[in-house]
C-alpha cells in the first residue's frame, strides 16, 4: 500500500529535550516536505527536499532541522523544543514533476512541548 | 484532529444538498490549484486540481471552478453525504513543475453535513 508513515503519532515532551519525528514514504517520490498545522493558520511549510541531499527552508524553519540521506526518509529534528512548537505536524511527498501536484500526506504527529 | 476545525468558517448543509466551498487565493501568477479534504484525525487528501488555463473541471460528484479575474476558487460537492464532513483546503502552487513546487494552503472551511 502506497503511504507516508510518520512516527510518533503523539508525543508529549519538555522544553529543551531533543526529539526526532521520522517520515518514510514507499512511493519512490523525489519531493518530500514537512508542514505544521495550527488553528486559524492552516498548513505552513517548514522544510522541503527536492531529492536526496537537497533540502531547503520553507516558510517557518526556525527551530527545526531536516536531513535527506535516503530517498524514502525525511526526518524532522527539533534540537531544543520550545512550547511554541506545540503543533500538529505533517510529512508529505510527491513526484517532483508530474501532471498533477498531488501531495501524499502522512497521518500527522501531534507534538506537545511543556 | 478536532482542533483543526476551531476558528474555521463553517458550512452546514443537509444531507443530499449541494455544497459550495469558496476560496480566495493570493498570487495572480499561480498557475495550478488543488483542493484537499482533511477528515478528523487524518492527513489532508487530494480531491481535485485545476490548471490556470481552465475555468472548470469535474470529478466524481465534485466540480472545481476557477475565476482568475477575481482570484477565486470554489469546490462544489453534489448530493453531499455524511462522509463528506471534513475540513476542506484550497492550495495554490507558486512554482508548479519548477524548482520548489511550492504550495500555499488556505486556512480551510469546515463542512458539517446534517443527516
Amino acid at each position: 500500500e502506497a503511504q507516508v508513515t510518520q512516527n510518533p503519532r503523539y508525543l508529549i515532551t519538555v522544553t529543551g529535550k531533543k526529539l526526532t519525528v521520522t517520515c518514510s514514504q514507499n512511493m519512490n517520490h523525489e519531493y518530500m516536505s514537512w508542514y505544521r498545522q495550527d488553528p486559524g493558520l492552516g498548513l505552513r511549510q517548514i522544510y522541503y527536499s527536492m531529492n536526496v541531499e537537497v533540502t531547503d527552508k520553507g516558510d517557518v524553519p526556525e527551530g527545526y532541522k531536516v536531513s535527506r540521506k535516503e530517498k524514502r526518509n525525511f526526518p524532522l529534528i527539533l534540537e531544543s523544543p520550545s512550547p511554541n512548537q506545540t503543533s500538529l505536524y505533517f510529512c508529505a511527498s510527491s513526484f517532483r514533476r508530474q501532471n498533477t501536484g498531488e501531495l501524499f500526506f502522512g497521518e500527522g504527529s501531534r507534538l506537545t512541548v511543556l | 484532529g478536532e482542533s483543526v476545525g476551531l476558528h474555521l468558517p463553517t458550512l452546514s448543509v443537509q444531507e443530499g444538498d449541494n455544497s459550495i466551498i469558496n476560496c480566495a487565493y493570493s498570487n495572480s501568477a499561480s498557475d495550478y490549484f488543488i483542493w484537499y479534504k482533511q477528515e478528523s484525525g487524518k492527513g489532508p487528501q487530494f480531491i481535485i486540481d485545476i490548471r490556470s488555463n481552465m475555468d472548470k473541471r469535474q470529478g466524481q460528484r465534485v466540480t472545481v471552478l476557477l475565476n482568475k479575474t477575481v482570484k477565486h476558487l470554489s469546490l462544489q460537492i453534489a448530493a453531499t453525504q455524511p462522509g463528506d464532513s471534513a475540513v476542506y483546503f484550497c492550495a495554490e502552487n507558486w512554482d508548479y513543475g519548477g524548482a520548489t513546487n511550492k504550495l500555499i494552503f488556505g486556512t480551510g472551511t469546515l463542512l458539517a453535513v446534517q443527516p
